[in-house]
């Protein structure tokens, strides 16, 4: 079975600093899709960044950029100028290649403080 | 573009009643998943639905169970509710429900059971 990990319940940081969340993951599969979910206080979760578990090259969108070790089963976010509306939970999930069952990790909560 | 709507968003029900929880997809979009988000947790795998059938589905009792319709619509039903039934229910869509399209979520249906 799959398991996500996400060992910092809290964190916060300085408005316009950098922050990395962790996430690590279980899996004996070599094929799959990693994600980070945010989710504001509005409960709708938005997708943050995407990688996939075949490509080398980390993904990156715009402030936000994960660092991918596929050995360590390590995927940490990393958001760079940090904005007050960064504040929300934040979630690793992961999904095999071939199914659609998307496990989520318990979330790690954000506050920028200005 | 109307995003993925849920209805209700808040409902209150009693312990052993029913609940139905439904969830229209976005424009063009043939698969629609269930995910139950307990307080202070990630969301859990309940349902997926594509093209009116079951895909997968998650570690639930037989007690909950759902359906798509014609119009790509779904319903989660949940009979004989518990208290530990009390969750944010999470209903996303997505174009092909491969697990390389990305998955757009609603705001939720915040169910409490007394």
């Amino acid at each position: 079975a799959q398991t996500v990990t996400q060992s910092q319940p809290e964190m916060s940081v300085q408005e316009a600093e950098t922050v990395t969340l962790s996430c690590t993951y279980d899996t004996s599969e070599n094929n799959y899709y990693l994600f980070w979910y945010k989710q504001p206080p509005s409960r709708q979760m938005i997708l943050v960044i995407r990688q996939e578990a075949y490509k080398q090259q980390n993904a990156t969108e715009n402030r936000f950029s994960v660092n991918f070790q596929k050995a360590a089963k390590s995927f940490s976010l990393k958001i760079s100028d940090s904005q007050l509306g960064d504040t929300a939970m934040y979630f690793c999930a992961f999904m095999k290649f071939d199914n659609n069952d998307m496990r989520f990790g318990a979330g790690t909560r954000l506050t920028v403080k200005p | 573009d109307a995003g993925v709507t849920q209805s209700p968003t808040h409902l209150i029900k009693t312990r052993g009643q029913h609940v139905t929880l439904r969830c229209s997809p976005i424009s063009g979009h043939k698969s629609v998943s269930w995910y139950q988000q307990v307080l202070g947790q990630g969301p859990q795998f309940i349902f997926q639905y594509y093209e009116k059938e079951e895909r997968g589905r998650g570690n639930f009792p037989d007690r909950f169970s759902a359906r798509q319709f014609p119009n790509y619509s779904s319903e989660l039903n949940v009979n004989a509710l518990l208290l530990g039934d009390s969750a944010l229910y999470l209903c996303a869509s997505s174009s092909t429900g491969n697990s390389n399209t990305e998955a757009f979520f609603g705001q939720g249906t915040r169910l409490t059971v007394v």
